[in-house]
Formats: structure tokens, sequence, C-alpha cells
């Protein structure tokens, strides 16, 4: 079974300070997603990597920034965290396609962060 | 990024009852995912589609790639208590794109 691993279930930070969100996978995936999650307004996503030191912005980078130095590990960062972040951050991982077919994303189970 | 139009947006049902949710979308995916959510917990994919006109259960549950391409529909057979939680659709396409729906908020009720 695919396993991904994100540190915290449930995190409280203060205003301004620097936050690191980190996700661990085991099955050798090439990409790495994460999301922030909001009532009303779903899964956006905020950066992805497809390779080891790769980044791309995603939907709503702003505030945040990201580190992939290992394949296996994803870390969000929140460079100075604001009461607009307070969310549910989700990490998830995936192979590339295989020919034709995509390959499904596979979730961890979520840091609930406030910020105060 | 976009959104895909998932209805309903909650549902109320008494357990054994059948339930049907879908998903569409204005843009053509090649491939269609069904998450489940249960509160508090990260999304768990239940069922994947890859050729438009596919149907493929999973248990009690099945889930179609419409031929149109642009939709795919869940149906999950005579509910249990368990079956609570937010159920994702998830279209891709070509270039590994995902776009997720906004959920569809089921409670069964005893």
């Amino acid at each position: 079974d695919v396993k991904v691993t994100q540190s915290s279930r449930y995190l409280v930070k203060r205003t301004g300070e620097k936050v690191f969100l980190e996700c661990v996978q085991d099955m050798d995936h090439e990409n790495m997603f994460w999301y922030r999650q909001d009532p009303g307004l779903g899964l956006r996503l905020i950066y992805f990597s497809y390779d080891v030191k790769m980044k791309e912005k995603g939907d709503i980078p702003e505030g945040y920034s990201v580190s992939r130095e290992k394949k296996e590990r994803f870390s969000l960062i929140l460079e100075s965290a604001s009461t607009n972040q307070t969310s549910m951050y989700l990490c998830a991982s995936s192979f590339p396609p295989q020919g034709l077919d995509n390959q499904p994303q596979h979730f961890g189970d979520g840091t609930r962060l406030s910020i105060l | 990024g976009q959104q895909l139009n998932q209805s309903p947006q909650s549902m109320f049902i008494q357990e054994g009852e059948d339930v049907s949710m879908n998903c569409t979308s204005s843009s053509i995916f090649n491939t269609w995912l069904w998450y489940k959510q249960d509160p508090g917990e990260g999304p768990v994919l239940l069922i994947a589609l890859y050729k438009a006109g596919e149907l493929t259960s999973n248990g009690r549950l099945t889930a179609q790639f419409g031929i149109t391409r642009k939709d795919s529909f869940l149906n999950i057979s005579a509910s249990i208590p368990s079956d609570v939680g937010i159920y994702f659709c998830a279209g891709l396409t070509t270039g590994n794109q995902f776009y997720f729906g906004t959920g569809t908020s089921l409670t069964v009720i005893p």
C-alpha cells in the first residue's frame, strides 16, 4: 500500500512564525503535491514537484515556498505565517503517466494548521 | 485552477438507500478518479477510470466514465453508516493536470 506521511496532524503557530510542514512518501513516486483545503473552496494546489530539486507553482503559491532535496520528501514552508493561512494542508504523491494512463494521486492524512 | 462541477453538494439518506452523485466539466479528461474523505483524514482513492464508457466497481461502489469524457458518476448501493464522509471526483488531462470537484457530503441516517 502507498503510504504518504505528514509529520503533524495538528499544529498551532503564531503570526509571523516560519512554519515547516513535512511530507514523506514510501512508494518512490516522482510527483509530489501540496494542497490546502478550505470549506466551500475545495482543494487548491499550492506547489508541486516532478523531480528532486524541481518545483512548480500551483494556483495559490503566494506566502509559501517548498523544498524537495530528496525524492521521498517534500516540504511546505510558510515564510511568515498569517491568520489567513489557517487551513487543512494535504500532501499527495503519484507516479508520472504510464504510457497514456495518468496515475492517481495518493494523499496523506493532512495537517490541520491554526495560525493565531 | 478549474474546479469540476460536482453535485449534489450534500445528501442526507436513510441507511440502506442507494446514492448517486456526479461530476461534470466543460473540458475533456482522459482519467476520472473518485476519492472519499473521512472527517479529519486525507482523501482515499476509491475508483480510477481510464476509458470513456468504462464502468468499474469496488464493492458496493460503482463508477462510470462518461461517453463524452466530460463527466463521471458514482453510485453507492445499500448505504451503511460508515459510508459517511465527503466524496470527491478528480479529472486528469493528457498533460497530467488534476482538477478536483468541490465534494459531496454524505450523511447516512441509521
